[in-house]
């Protein structure tokens, strides 16, 4: 089957690193995206991974790795804004997206 | 400024009536996608389109009913077959290409029932 793996809920203190851990199981994998949900609103893109190893922008990096189905966002110098959930989304064999339930990340002062 | 239109924000069904979510996108985007957010789970895609006049199911269609008449318009009508339509909807739209493309969302409906 199909399936997405992500914590329920994280918490870190303002101005820390946190790294959020998503592993998945699709058929014909071709890429593995994370998108930031702010309570209420729609979902925004932030990145995505095709090949292994490290994407890097600005604060935010995402990491994949495809032998291990195995992927992470890593968030550096937390604001308070940051709060909000994180998606992880892997494609199928359609290239249609599969959707973790999210992340809901609480930023401590 | 070029995105995706959701409307209406907020948009109550009564028992048995059948009620249409508006997405535009001035995106130029050839292909445009419908998900339902409950509480707790994942996006679920309800239906997709990559063309004009052509759309596939996603893993829960039924009771919904989409069309793709204009590139920049994919309505979804949520019908009163669909028996909990009580969800956060989402319209998203994405350019084709040979590889995978991010997608991009409008803010969303939230359909309650009455």
């Amino acid at each position: 089957g199909q399936n997405i793996d992500q914590p329920t809920e994280m918490t870190a203190t303002e101005g820390a690193i946190v790294q959020i851990n998503c592993t998945y199981q699709t058929s014909g994998f071709n890429g593995l995206f994370w998108y930031q949900q702010h309570a209420g609103e729609a979902p925004t893109f932030l990145s995505y991974n095709v090949l292994d190893g490290l994407e890097e922008k600005g604060r935010f990096s995402s990491f994949l790795s495809r032998s291990k189905g195995y992927s992470y966002l890593l968030l550096k110098e937390l604001q308070m804004k940051d709060s909000a959930s994180y998606l992880c989304a892997a494609t199928d064999s359609n290239y249609q997206l599969i959707w973790g339930a999210g992340t809901k990340l609480i930023i401590k002062p | 400024d070029g995105g995706i239109t959701q409307s209406p924000k907020y948009l109550f069904r009564k028992e048995g009536q059948n009620v249409t979510l508006s997405c535009e996108q001035n995106l130029n985007h050839d292909a445009m996608y419908w998900y339902r957010q409950d509480p707790g789970q994942g996006l679920r895609l309800i239906y997709y389109s990559q063309i004009v006049n052509d759309f596939q199911k996603g893993d829960i269609a039924e009771g919904y009913s989409v069309s793709r008449e204009k590139k920049e318009s994919f309505p979804l009508t949520v019908t009163s077959a669909q028996k909990n339509p009580t969800a956060f909807y989402l319209c998203a739209s994405s350019i084709l290409t040979g590889d995978v493309q991010p997608q991009h969302f409008g803010d969303g409906t939230r359909l309650s029932i009455l």
